[in-house]
């Protein structure tokens, strides 16, 4: 149990255009969901935090409108990079935590590649 | 603010040999530590935590941890290292009460030889 998806896996998207990546946890409902982004051979950095139906919160220095988050279900959480440039480029991770479970588990989906030609 | 270091990125073992990736953290109160190994292109993998309770927390694939609060450490270990464990390992931290915000250290490449 506790099996979180994205998709894509990965994606290549031209400079100026729009991606959005879906995360999905499949066998539990998940009230919060996280989204993260890695540099090669960095650590994750926390992006937001989204909540089902309510608006996502950023951590500092996370464009909000370049990020676009959307939690509109309790099984589904979106993460849209608007306008992308190539400096988007990165490894996108969500994770997921169980509406009733322990609160700090966290499940992490297999990351999505983004490439920003 | 709470913060995890891993001070080596890379460690280096011959399969069969004892391994240890390490970790110190810095919070105020008591953390919550959490190991997860990251394969090439892949998320996360949770491996053990500790909340509260024995020190030595035991996890998935033979690791297991000790929670030392005097040296503010949660190491990593493993008895015999395998080919298979090379990966990336991340230590985590969520300190009471930031909403169970994990803090990731940056991460130790683990690289296992025969």
């Amino acid at each position: 149990g506790a099996v979180v998806s994205q998709h894509p896996s990965w994606v290549i998207c031209k400079s100026g255009t729009s991606v959005k990546i879906e995360c999905r946890s499949l066998d539990f409902q998940a009230t919060t969901m996280f989204w993260y982004r890695q540099f090669p051979k960095q650590s994750l950095m926390l992006m937001a935090t989204s909540n089902e139906g309510s608006k996502a919160t950023y951590e500092q220095g996370v464009e909000k409108d370049k990020f676009l988050i959307n939690h509109a279900s309790l099984t589904l959480s979106t993460l849209t990079v608007t306008s992308a440039h190539p400096e988007d480029s990165s490894f996108y991770i969500c994770s997921a935590r169980r509406t009733q479970g322990i609160t700090y588990e966290q499940y992490f989906g297999p990351g999505t590649r983004l490439t920003v030609t | 603010a709470q913060s995890v270091a891993q001070p080596e990125d890379q460690v280096n073992v011959a399969e069969g040999n004892p391994l240890t990736v390490k970790c110190t953290y810095s919070v105020s109160g008591n953390p919550y530590l959490f190991w997860y190994v990251q394969y090439p292109n892949r998320g996360l993998q949770f491996l053990l935590k500790y909340i509260t309770g024995d020190n030595l927390v035991k996890g998935s694939y033979g690791f297991e941890a000790e929670f030392n609060k005097s040296q503010t450490s949660f190491h990593l270990k493993k008895p015999s290292a395998l080919v298979s464990d090379s990966a990336l390992y991340f230590c985590a931290l969520i300190a009471t009460g930031t909403a169970s915000k994990l803090t990731f250290g940056t991460g130790t490449r683990l690289q296992v030889t025969l």
